[in-house]
């Protein structure tokens, strides 16, 4: 079992829709939970970050958090065209010589079409 | 906007050659990671850095990496020799805090090596 699992996808919308990114992890001990966006060739860039149970919203994108199903979701509401990209979940514990570690999942490619 | 720096932006070499990356991490950030980034997966951590020490390398193949922050400021990485597995985009990410889970790493641009 992969410690971060992703959907690879690829997840297609159409302009305007609302995408739902869904990622899952194994790590209990697991604190903070990141979602990047990576356009192709490029590196990951943060567009939210969530610590507490519930959800947390920036703008068009909510980022949703439930400890106990170990469950983390990135919603995208009225999708564009730019939001094509592969979007990669990554959690990071605390405590020990691993603290700030990030674990990526293998990333889930959204593509919105006009 | 700071930014993290990484050079070369590309390298090409042949397998069994030395190759070297560098970074430059945002300035005051005290956390320097190096991951590689094989084509369709998740970035996966190499080496993490706390000020000059090394505090995670668990998943460095050390027979032929190395990585070294000396003043606790630029790194660089290092593959000798080169194997043909290790084409992949390579990514240097600084953040500021010193302790703790509540972590934001900044991305630079990445080195992507080709092996051939």
């Amino acid at each position: 079992q992969k410690e971060v699992e992703q959907n690879s996808g690829p997840l297609s919308v159409p302009e305007g829709a609302i995408a739902s990114l869904n990622c899952t992890y194994s790590d209990r001990g697991s604190q903070s939970f990141f979602w990047y966006r990576q356009y192709s060739g490029k590196s990951p860039e943060l567009i939210m970050f969530i610590y507490s149970n519930g959800d947390k919203e920036d703008g068009r994108f909510t980022a949703q958090l439930n400890k106990a199903s170990q469950y983390v979701s990135l919603l995208i509401r009225d999708s564009q065209p730019s939001d094509s990209a592969t979007y990669l979940c990554a959690v990071s514990r605390a405590g020990g010589t691993s603290y700030g570690k990030l674990t990526f999942g293998q990333g889930t490619i959204l593509t919105v079409h006009p | 906007e700071a930014e993290v720096a990484q050079s070369p932006r590309y390298k090409i070499t042949e397998k069994s050659q030395a190759v070297a990356f560098w970074c430059d991490p945002i300035s005051g950030h005290a956390t320097l990671y190096w991951y590689r980034q094989i084509l369709g997966q998740g970035p996966e951590l190499l080496v993490q850095f706390q000020d000059e020490s090394v505090v995670d390398d668990s998943q460095l193949p050390k027979d032929r990496f190395s990585a070294e922050r000396l003043k606790g400021v630029d790194s660089t990485l290092k593959i000798q020799p080169a194997e043909l597995g290790d084409s992949a985009m390579y990514l240097c990410a600084s953040s500021s805090h010193r302790a703790g889970s509540y972590n934001e790493q900044f991305f630079g641009p990445g080195t992507r090596l080709t092996v051939l």
